[in-house]
């Protein structure tokens, strides 16, 4: 079953406007979440976490918002740049242990 | 310092056979993970191996099994390969276990025809 969803398949934006992709996730136990992005032909790269505990993480032109009476998190790229077109995933685990990822959403920049 | 290395990068296998993906972490990493990611699927986690021990596992068949050895190197065995196999195998490893801030590696692409 899918415990984590990513229900945007694909976005574009405007370079230099906010880019949101949204992640929703139906395990409540899920205490740690993270973010990657993948280029085509790589591995995904640990973009940012946040843990429960948190609703707002911030790390530069990123910033992931965890809503846990909605089992929603989202990332905000501000502003996007072209570098940022890739797929993103969301990921969930409960303590650290088999995380769930969702299917991803491709994100291109348009400059 | 040098990334995550998987070998082969690509491999086709026909069903019933088995297969062995390898893996080398970073340096000084400990904890090894291996992922299939497929269309339909997304990612999905298989195992996780920490200092020689399978510490968490995922929800696939034991025709995937994994191992890992003393200098942190892992690999990762499936046999009686089906069609539904084929798959973008991933590993990542990290300084400890638990599966944050992973360090992916560029995959294995597994078809099975």
């Amino acid at each position: 079953d899918q415990q984590v969803k990513q229900n945007s398949p694909s976005l574009s934006v405007q370079e230099g406007r906010i880019s949101i992709l949204n992640c929703d996730y139906t395990n409540s136990m899920f205490d740690y979440f993270l973010w990657y992005k993948k280029y085509p032909a790589e591995g995904p790269t640990f973009l940012i976490s946040i843990s429960s505990i948190k609703d707002k993480n911030e790390d530069g032109r990123f910033t992931v918002f965890l809503n846990k009476s909605a089992k929603h998190l989202s990332l905000h790229i501000v502003p996007s740049q072209p570098g940022d077109s890739a797929v993103y995933f969301c990921a969930a685990s409960v303590g650290n242990n088999d995380m769930r990822f969702g299917a991803g959403t491709r994100l291109t920049v348009k400059p | 310092k040098a990334g995550v290395t998987q070998t082969p990068r690509y491999l086709i296998k026909t069903r019933g056979q088995q297969v062995t993906l390898s893996c080398s972490p970073i340096s000084g990493h400990r904890s090894v993970s291996w992922y299939q990611q497929t269309p339909g699927q997304g990612l999905q986690f298989l195992f996780e191996y920490f200092s020689e021990t399978q510490r968490n596992k995922g929800n696939f068949p034991g025709r995937f099994s994994g191992r890992q050895f003393s200098n942190s190197r892992s690999e990762m065995n499936v046999s009686t390969l089906e069609l539904g196999d084929s798959a973008l195998y991933l590993c990542a490893s990290s300084t400890r276990t638990g599966l944050d801030e992973q360090y992916f590696g560029p995959g294995t692409r597994l078809t099975v025809t």
